[in-house]
């Protein structure tokens, strides 16, 4: 079945500092690719999404391009802020409207 | 701006007691999920609903039921509580956008 893998946190930066957060999946068909993000107290909120290879997905400073020859879709942030601390989920689509979820990165910036 | 409310938002339980988790969208949606959420392993689909009246098993529905009360409500219930249920739920809604899921904010569960 469809699978998602991410890098294991958490990762720390100072703030300003570029992310990348790594995410390879495995799946039959064609997927959609998604980066939902979880603040502290909160239930996750979609971050950004992209439905075919080659598209990237972009919203609030971060982006991901689906990437089908290496099932990659990694997420990157040229200068990261406080309020970016958060986990970051990666996942696919698995079936009729449901979606697989990976781990979940912590991420920590500190000022 | 409800969105999806789930209420308790804490629970403690003994091991072997009932309960149910409520959850209620108010944006017309068709279908509803509950995940759990546990350390190292992400969120993982309990069960689902893709519209009033039906509902199927996820990936991990032993120990629970579920029922689409309406089209709004989607509860979730624990017949008899363990410790492996200790866990974060969340329960979420959908528009026909394939994986745009709308969640709410979670319910702590500790199975003592």
């Amino acid at each position: 079945g469809n699978s998602v893998t991410q890098m294991e946190g958490p990762v720390t930066l100072s703030e300003e500092a570029f992310l990348t957060i790594n995410c390879t999946y495995t799946a039959t068909g064609y997927p959609s690719l998604f980066w939902y993000v979880q603040y502290p107290g909160e239930g996750l909120q979609l971050l950004l999404k992209a439905t075919k290879a080659d598209d990237k997905g972009s919203n609030k400073g971060f982006e991901a391009t689906y990437r089908k020859e290496t099932t990659s879709f990694h997420l990157e942030k040229g200068s990261v802020q406080v309020s970016d601390s958060a986990v970051y989920f990666c996942a696919l689509t698995g079936g009729y409207n449901k979606l697989i979820f990976g781990a979940g990165t912590r991420l920590a910036v500190h000022p | 701006n409800a969105g999806v409310t789930q209420t308790p938002k804490f629970q403690v339980l003994k091991t072997g007691q009932s309960m149910t988790l409520q959850c209620a969208q108010d944006m017309n949606h068709n279908s509803m999920y509950w995940y759990r959420q546990d350390p190292g392993m992400g969120l993982r689909l309990i069960y689902y609903s893709a519209s009033e009246g039906t509902t199927d098993k996820g990936e991990v529905p032993n120990g629970y039921n579920v029922s689409r009360l309406n089209k709004r409500e989607f509860s979730l219930r624990l017949e008899s509580a363990a410790p492996s249920q200790t866990s974060v739920y969340f329960c979420a809604s959908s528009e026909e956008t394939i994986g745009k899921l709308f969640f709410g904010s979670g319910t702590q569960l500790s199975v003592l």
